[in-house]
C-alpha cells in the first residue's frame, strides 16, 4: 500500500545538525512533488518545504531558509531534509508528505506517521 | 508567510451542519483556488479532506464539502458526528512554490 516513513529524529543540542529521512513505498515515488510539514508541541501545521519530483526546484519556508535543505533520492524512494543550525523553535514533529498528483499545490494526500526532533541543550 | 486566520474552536451537537473559515490575503487564498482542508486526530498524521477549494478525494465521506469566495475558504460538516471531533486545517498556495496552513480549528461534537 502506499506508504511514508519518517525517520531520523532525536534530540540535538542548538546550533547542530541533523538529517531526517522519507522512505517511501507503493507509487511512484519520482513522479510527485514530495513536502515536508511540522507540527510543534501542542502547536499547528507549518509548511517547510518542497521539492520537485526530479529535485531540480526546491522552495522553503522564511523560517528554515538557509538553514534546511530539501533533497530526494529517486533511486532510492527516499526523501531528505537536513537541518543545520537547529534552534529551540525547530522543535516539532516532521512529516513527510506526498503531493496528490503530478502537479503541485493539488492538496498532500499521503502522510507518514512522523519523527520527532527535539533542540534542546 | 503569516498563518491563514482560523477560528480557534467551533463546536455542534450531532446532526447538525458546522461551518469552519479560513481567511487569507490576496496573495495567497484571494488569487488561487489551491485550498486544501485537512482533519487530525490527536496523535494521528492529518487527512486530506479537500482539495482545490471544492473537490473531495475518493473515500471521504459527502458530509464533507468545501467553497472559497474572495480571500476566505470555507469547510462545511453536515449531519456531524463523534468521529468528526478532531482538528481541521486549511492549507493555501502562496505563489512562487509556497504554501501556508490555518492555525487550526478545533472542532468538538457536543
Amino acid at each position: 500500500q502506499v506508504q511514508l516513513v519518517e525517520s531520523g529524529g532525536g534530540v540535538v543540542q542548538p546550533g547542530r545538525s541533523l538529517r531526517l529521512s522519507c522512505a517511501a513505498s507503493g507509487f511512484i515515488f519520482s513522479d510527485y512533488a514530495m513536502h515536508w510539514v511540522r507540527q510543534a508541541p501542542g502547536k499547528g501545521l507549518e509548511w517547510v518545504a518542497i521539492i520537485s519530483y526530479d529535485g531540480k526546484n526546491k522552495y522553503y519556508a522564511d523560517s528554515v531558509k538557509g538553514r534546511f535543505t530539501i533533497s530526494r533520492d529517486n533511486s532510492k524512494k527516499t526523501l531528505f531534509v537536513q537541518m543545520n543550525s537547529l534552534r529551540d523553535d525547530d522543535t516539532a514533529m516532521y512529516y513527510c508528505a506526498k503531493e496528490r498528483v503530478t502537479v503541485a499545490g493539488r492538496g498532500m494526500d499521503v502522510w507518514g506517521k512522523g519523527t520527532t526532533v527535539t533542540v534542546s541543550s | 508567510q503569516s498563518a491563514l486566520t482560523q477560528p480557534a474552536s467551533v463546536s455542534g451537537s450531532p446532526g447538525q451542519s458546522i461551518t469552519l473559515s479560513c481567511t487569507g490575503t490576496s496573495s495567497d487564498v484571494g488569487s488561487y483556488n489551491l485550498v486544501s482542508w485537512y482533519q487530525q486526530h490527536p496523535g494521528e498524521a492529518p487527512k486530506l479532506m479537500i482539495y482545490e477549494a471544492s473537490k473531495r478525494p475518493s473515500g471521504v465521506s459527502n458530509r464533507f464539502s468545501g467553497s472559497k469566495s474572495g480571500n476566505t475558504a470555507s469547510l462545511t460538516i453536515s449531519g456531524l458526528q463523534a468521529e468528526d471531533e478532531a482538528d481541521y486545517y486549511c492549507c493555501s498556495y502562496a505563489g512562487t512554490s509556497t504554501y501556508v496552513f490555518g492555525s487550526g480549528t478545533k472542532v468538538t461534537v457536543l
